[in-house]
């Protein structure tokens, strides 16, 4: 097992491009994740998901949207990147009906993403 | 509103010591208290977590101490090694729903 992957690795963007990041799992997990990760603040969540085709605000919402059209896979985009978005994100999903009640989430290797 | 604070930032511990990090919460409804440890250029994972019906958790080196009346929890790392540093994000959640709020995380340096 892969577990969960996320494309690319890394990224520079100019100000105003857009890009999306792709995350993808093969746990059967249902719920899944976008974090970004800054200097001194932790771990912060994005936006996330809890099926196939659902998606839900997370703490730092503004300026990313998400897609879930495919249960293995959860999309992040970036329509007008600022320099504000240049960060680490990280992509993590977590259970399944068959496993542990507690929520215990496995992430992907990251994505850097710098915006000049 | 950060509901989790983690404590100190960062931390050197000589090897063969004792590494303690510590965590408060706000939220009463938090019933479920990971800790995950990220090395340099890798994703975080889980390394010991805790449910409030117990006071205490041991894996191995590692130790959660659970304080449910000071809403605080701690990690602590027993004969530290250089292979434990890394930076440890302890984080709070509720069995029946799908967030977890992570703190800010602490960089532990073990030096020889």
């Amino acid at each position: 097992n892969a577990g969960v992957t996320q494309t690319p690795k890394f990224r520079v963007l100019k100000t105003g491009q857009s890009m999306t990041l792709l995350c993808a799992q093969d746990m059967n997990h249902e719920y899944m994740y976008w974090y970004r990760q800054d200097p001194g603040m932790g771990l912060r969540l994005i936006h996330y998901s809890v099926g196939e085709g659902t998606t839900a605000k997370g703490e730092v919402p503004d300026g990313y949207n998400v897609s879930r059209l495919k249960k293995q896979n959860f999309l992040l985009g970036l329509e007008s990147a600022a320099p504000s978005q240049t960060s680490v994100y990280f992509c993590a999903s977590s259970w399944t009906p068959q496993g542990p009640s507690y929520n215990e989430q496995f992430f992907g290797p990251g994505t850097r993403l710098t915006v000049l | 509103q950060q509901q989790v604070k983690q404590s100190p930032q960062s931390l050197i511990v000589q090897k063969g010591g004792i590494s303690i990090i510590n965590c408060a919460y706000e939220n009463t409804a938090f019933d479920y208290f990971p800790w995950y440890q990220q090395f340099p250029g890798k994703g975080p994972a889980l390394l010991i977590a805790i449910r409030p019906d117990v006071s205490e958790k041991k894996e191995g080196r590692f130790t959660i101490s659970f304080n449910k009346s000071a809403k605080q929890f701690s990690l602590h790392i027993m004969d530290s090694q250089p292979g434990d540093s890394a930076t440890y994000f302890c984080a709070a959640g509720q069995n029946e729903n799908e967030k977890l709020t992570f703190g800010t995380g602490t960089r532990l340096t073990i030096i020889p």
